[in-house]
């Protein structure tokens, strides 16, 4: 049972941009930095932003994270085709010492 | 380079106990502030964080399931051990294990992955 919840699905079509949001609780989101996974269909998660806004080595800038309160955002700008896959979110949760996932958003190129 | 690759048995009975195996590469499980966690995905489903290891030995798990984990680890083989007894048809799912670093302000996230391992529980 995961604690984040986000849309299951997001759509765009190619150069617009889609958002995805992620909904938890002040002991985590609240609390504690964000974390964003993309997942393409049969492939391990890969890291696509960290510490809220920190995009690792190899993410193109069409990639931006937020956070405000106990929400946060991935923004996917000038979307491409192989930015279709299962994003998750995920951050450190105080109350339950552990990680929590989101429950997953499948972005779809139309 | 760091790499992390799962190793285990592809099918399990229920009742069984699950051993599974992260051998690291390019990252030392010495290293203060490395850490490596397990993560689980059921067909179809979501992600579940299961258990944590950090350099130093400090251990965290998944509170439903921390009855059924154990974990270690190997520094002089660079290796993460999960165990998970009592396995269940409900715990089929790709098992992955990640490498857990820290930002700047010391916050932990998942910032390499494993392929990941198919267990299938079944009799």
């Amino acid at each position: 049972q995961s604690v984040l919840t986000q849309p299951p699905s997001a759509s765009g079509t190619p150069g617009q941009r889609v958002t995805i949001f992620c909904s938890g609780s002040s002991s985590n989101i609240g609390s504690k930095p964000v974390t964003w996974f993309q997942q393409l269909p049969g492939t391990a998660p890969k890291l696509v932003m960290y510490s809220n806004n920190e995009r690792p080595s190899g993410v193109p800038d069409r990639f931006s994270g937020s956070k405000s309160g106990t929400s946060a955002f991935l923004d996917i700008s000038g979307l491409q085709s192989d930015d279709e896959a299962e994003y998750y979110c995920a951050s450190w949760d105080g109350s339950l010492n552990g990680y929590v996932f989101g429950t997953g958003t499948k972005v779809t190129v139309l | 380079q760091i790499t992390l690759k799962e190793s285990g048995p592809t099918l399990v009975k229920p009742t069984q106990t699950l051993t599974l195996t992260c051998t690291l590469s390019g990252l030392s499980l010495s290293t203060g502030g490395v850490g490596v966690g397990w993560i689980r995905q059921p067909p179809g489903k979501a992600l579940e964080w299961l258990a944590l290891i950090y350099w130093n030995d400090d251990k965290r798990f998944r509170p439903s399931l921390k009855s059924r984990l154990t974990i270690t680890k190997d520094s002089s083989k660079n290796q993460v051990v999960l165990t998970m007894t009592n396995m269940d048809p409900m715990d089929t799912a790709t098992y992955y294990c990640a490498h857990d670093t820290r930002d700047v302000n010391w916050y932990g996230y998942f910032k390499h992955w494993g392929q990941g391992t198919r267990v299938t529980v079944s009799s």
